[in-house]
């Protein structure tokens, strides 16, 4: 079936550091993939997505590139802030039903 | 001018109740959703409407109800209440024909039974 795998966190950070969070997923098909953020007592804020291979999807400094051939689509930022901190999700769109990964919660130190 | 909104935003109440949470949004989609968020912040599909027609159907006890009068609204309700249905509850919506990731997200009902 379809799903999504993302690392665990937490990952706690220092300002200004460089920021990887893995997702891989599985699906058949060719699935839209999206990151979503969740700041501490909001909603979920789409962040940026992908809908064919080798697209990339950015947005506020985070970009991830849609890759078919090792189904990952990991999310980057090259200098993170302390407004970063926020759960982050990876999900996808298969047959109209987006399915969301475990989430990552990310805290970056000043 | 929020897109969507969830109401109430906390909701503290008995087992064995039963309660309501409503949610609209004024994006004009036509498809509406509803998502639990567990402790460990999983979250989880639970119905999914579309034009006032449900769609997707989770899983989910036959304690929990969703209505939808019109697009503009979809409502939860949960008779019965239990222990495990603490969680915070997420309404969002979106358009048809996009990309259907693209959901718009209200900020949440946290449910919390006693």
């Amino acid at each position: 079936g379809n799903s999504v795998t993302q690392m665990e966190g937490p990952v706690t950070l220092s300002e200004e550091a460089f920021l990887t969070i893995n997702c891989t997923y599985t699906a058949t098909g060719y699935p839209s993939l999206f990151w979503y953020v969740q700041y501490p007592g909001e909603g979920l804020q789409l962040l940026l997505k992908a809908t064919k291979a080798d697209d990339k999807g950015s947005n506020k400094g985070f970009e991830a590139t849609y890759r078919k051939e090792t189904t990952s689509f990991h999310l980057e930022k090259g200098s993170v802030q302390v407004s970063d901190s926020a759960v982050y999700f990876c999900a996808l769109n298969r047959d109209d039903k987006i399915i969301f990964g475990k989430g990552t919660r990310l805290h970056i130190l000043p | 001018d929020t897109a969507v909104s969830q109401t109430p935003k906390y909701l503290v109440t008995q087992m064995g109740n039963d309660k309501s949470i409503k949610c609209e949004q004024n994006l004009g989609h036509d498809t509406m959703y509803w998502y639990k968020q567990d402790s460990k912040k999983f979250l989880k599909i639970m119905f999914s409407y579309n034009n006032k027609e449900l769609i997707i159907n989770e899983t989910v006890p036959n304690r929990f109800s969703p209505k939808s009068p019109d697009k503009a609204h979809l409502n939860l309700h949960i008779n019965s209440l239990e222990l495990g249905d603490s969680a915070v509850y997420f309404c969002a919506s979106s358009f048809s024909g996009r990309p259907r990731g693209e959901q718009y997200f209200g900020p949440g009902t946290r449910l919390t039974v006693t």
